[in-house]
């Protein structure tokens, strides 16, 4: 059974500071993605990443993908308000990729 | 552009009770996803139509549940009769290709089982 573990599952932190969250399996996806979700909305999808060891960025926001493609990180840089919300990873099925496997989400609050 | 609707946001049932959930993808896209997140859970695949086809449905909790989408349009999920376990927030989503990529979401109906 494909699993995604994030963490961490909480993160509190000030305007203007890094961080990182993580998303860990045990199994090989052929991709993973990323998404943002604000109360009261549906996941919006931030990036894909699909080779291993790629690296993305859109803005403040650093994406990687695992050598092995197991794991991916996002790093946000100096972060702002805005960028609080429920950042959730999923990938394909390995046997079918049309259905999305889920990670539990990092729940980051930025505060002014 | 429209996104994907979906309707009620809320909807508060007691035990037994029947709920209609409907999803509006966006116009052309031919894939359509339900999920499932129940509180402390993540997000669950539910099922997968194509047009008006179900692809997939290896998700579908029990035979409680019903998916339609007729016409290859819009679709809606039953839930007859309502249970406890039910709660949670079910999402639409749709895409072009059939493949995961690039799905687009709803803001989901949040589903109160009493």
């Amino acid at each position: 059974t494909q699993l995604l573990e994030q963490s961490p599952q909480f993160l509190s932190i000030q305007e203007g500071e890094n961080l990182t969250v993580y998303c860990n399996s045990s199994s090989v996806f052929s991709s993973l993605q990323w998404y943002r979700q604000e109360p009261g909305e549906g996941p919006v999808l931030l990036v894909t990443v699909v080779t291993g060891g790629e690296v993305k960025k859109l803005k403040r926001l650093t994406f990687q993908f695992g050598d092995a493609r197991k794991d991916s990180s996002l790093h946000i840089t100096a972060a702002q308000p805005g960028d609080t919300g429920l950042y959730l990873c999923a990938g394909p099925n390995a046997g079918n990729n049309r259905k999305l496997i889920w990670g539990l989400g990092t729940s980051l609050a930025v505060n002014p | 552009e429209a996104g994907v609707t979906q309707f009620p946001s809320h909807s508060v049932i007691e035990k037994g009770q029947t709920v209609t959930l409907r999803c509006d993808p966006i116009s052309g896209h031919d894939n359509l996803y339900w999920y499932r997140r129940v509180m402390g859970k993540e997000i669950k695949f539910l099922l997968h139509f194509v047009k008006e086809s179900k692809q997939d449905e290896s998700g579908m909790p029990n035979n409680r549940f019903l998916a339609e989408r007729t016409g290859g349009t819009y679709s809606t999920l039953k839930v007859q009769p309502a249970e406890l376990e039910d709660s949670g927030v079910y999402f639409c989503a749709s895409s072009l290709y059939a493949v995961s990529y690039e799905q687009y979401f709803g803001p989901g109906t949040r589903l109160t089982v009493t």
